[in-house]
């Protein structure tokens, strides 16, 4: 069956290491998205990518990292410049360029918590 | 700024109420509006709304658009347990297709 899966679904970090948290979609999407989710705060754009080799900065990318390598892969890395990671990740993917309800599909999520 | 705001962020209601959550915009050359369900961790979707005045409708729940005002409501009528989640509302600008902007969420608790 086609989908995203996100990995792991938790992770823990001590201050001061980078973190990868890793999003594969079989889904023949070109669109790649990670989202930010904190209590109260809905979900904000960190990266997005819609191609291959290529990637925009979102809302709140600074402290956050990506890679966009191969189009079935979008792995984000979190440094250790983001000041507060303890959060919920979301990685999503669609078809650019088509109404986004027809093929926006999200992941199951990471949840990083920093000890 | 282009900004979704949803209401209220919280509501706690007993099995059988009908329950109404807003969704309110501030967004350029709007293209779409987009209600997910989230339970504990994917969204999934439920409606898209581009015009007015129409209602979208799944069994329990409906939402409507109204593009003059800039709101939306989701609409659950004889709630149950099942339908306790996070409600998010989105929207999709005109020019950029490919990203969505996210309301803060509504969480529902529904108890027997």
């Amino acid at each position: 069956d086609g989908g995203i899966t996100q990995s792991p679904k938790y992770l823990f970090r001590k201050e001061g290491q980078n973190v990868t948290l890793s999003c594969e979609q079989n889904l023949n999407h070109d669109a790649m998205y990670w989202y930010r989710q904190d209590p109260g705060q809905g979900l904000r754009l960190i990266y997005y990518s819609q191609i291959v080799n290529d990637f925009q900065k979102g809302d709140i990318a600074e402290g956050y990292s990506v890679s966009r390598e191969k189009k079935e892969s979008f792995p984000l890395t979190v440094t250790s410049a983001q000041k507060n990671p303890t959060a919920f990740y979301l990685c999503a993917s669609s078809i650019p360029g088509s109404p986004v309800s027809y093929g926006y599909t999200f992941g199951s999520g990471t949840r990083l918590t920093v000890v | 700024e282009d900004k979704v705001v949803q209401s209220p962020l919280s509501l706690v209601v007993h099995e059988g109420d009908t329950v109404t959550l807003n969704c309110s915009y501030e967004v350029t050359n709007f293209r779409s509006l987009l209600w997910y369900k989230q339970e504990k961790k994917a969204p999934t979707f439920l409606f898209m709304l581009t015009s007015s005045g129409i209602e979208k409708k799944s069994g329990r729940l409906s939402s409507i658009l109204d593009k003059k005002e800039l709101f939306s409501i989701l609409n659950i009528t004889a709630t149950q347990t099942g339908d306790s989640a996070v409600y998010l509302c989105a929207v999709e600008p005109e020019y950029n297709t490919d990203k969505l902007i996210f309301g803060t969420g509504t969480r529902l608790q529904v108890f027997p």
